[in-house]
């Protein structure tokens, strides 16, 4: 079965300092990883998938399938940043997702 | 487009009673995922509709059933509640196009609390 791991659980980081959260995954196959933000109030959405290989709101995310990671990254955070990120996996042709538990990011003005 | 609703919005339950859920998907979506959200958790795949039938289901037991209309809408029955059913059930609507992922819009969830 494949599983979905965040470590950390809270990440407070400074206006303009850079943002990494951590998503590692087991899954033997092919997978597709995402990472989905809820911000405050509002419903989850996904923020950006490992195929399109797009930078959305300045994150990107580069999967390594050697460490099995897909680390979410962005240089310079702002405070509409604030929100809890989840880290996503699905298998190849199936469109069920695993999540993770979750990284609540706090931008500190 | 309203996108993804979900009705009631917080339910109070007791432990032995049945429950049921409703989802309305976004405009032009075929397909209903369910989620059980537990606190502090990620959400956790019930189980998918499409085209009335459940197409895959996760790790939950046979109280956990569900329903899909011609109109796409869905529904979700837990019978027997236990305190751990306590959770945000989060519904998800895609397009089955037949190929790849189907990107998967969220409703706002509801949350049902057992006593």
């Amino acid at each position: 079965a494949q599983r979905v791991t965040q470590p950390e659980k809270l990440l407070s980081v400074f206006k303009g300092a850079p943002v990494e959260l951590k998503c590692n995954y087991s899954y033997s196959g092919s997978p597709e990883l995402f990472w989905y933000v809820q911000y405050s109030r509002q419903r989850l959405q996904l923020l950006l998938r490992h195929i399109s290989r797009e930078s959305i709101k300045g994150f990107t995310a580069d999967l390594n399938k050697g460490e099995t990671s897909f680390h979410l990254k962005k240089p310079f955070a702002q405070e509409e940043d604030s929100a809890m990120y989840y880290c996503a996996l699905s298998r190849e042709g199936n469109n069920r997702l695993a999540f993770g538990k979750g990284n609540q990011v706090v931008v500190i003005p | 487009d309203a996108g993804v609703t979900q009705s009631p919005t917080h339910l109070i339950k007791t432990r032995g009673q049945q429950v049921t859920l409703r989802c309305s998907p976004k405009s032009g979506h075929d397909t209903v995922s369910w989620y059980q959200q537990a606190l502090g958790q990620g959400p956790q795949f019930i189980f998918q509709y499409y085209e009335e039938e459940e197409r895959q289901r996760g790790n939950f037991p046979d109280r956990f059933s569900g329903h899909q209309f011609p109109n796409y809408s869905s529904e979700l029955n837990v019978n027997a509640l236990l305190l751990g059913d306590s959770a945000l059930y989060l519904c998800a609507s895609s397009l089955n196009t037949g190929q790849g992922f189907y990107e998967q819009y969220f409703g706002p969830g509801t949350r049902l609390t057992v006593t």
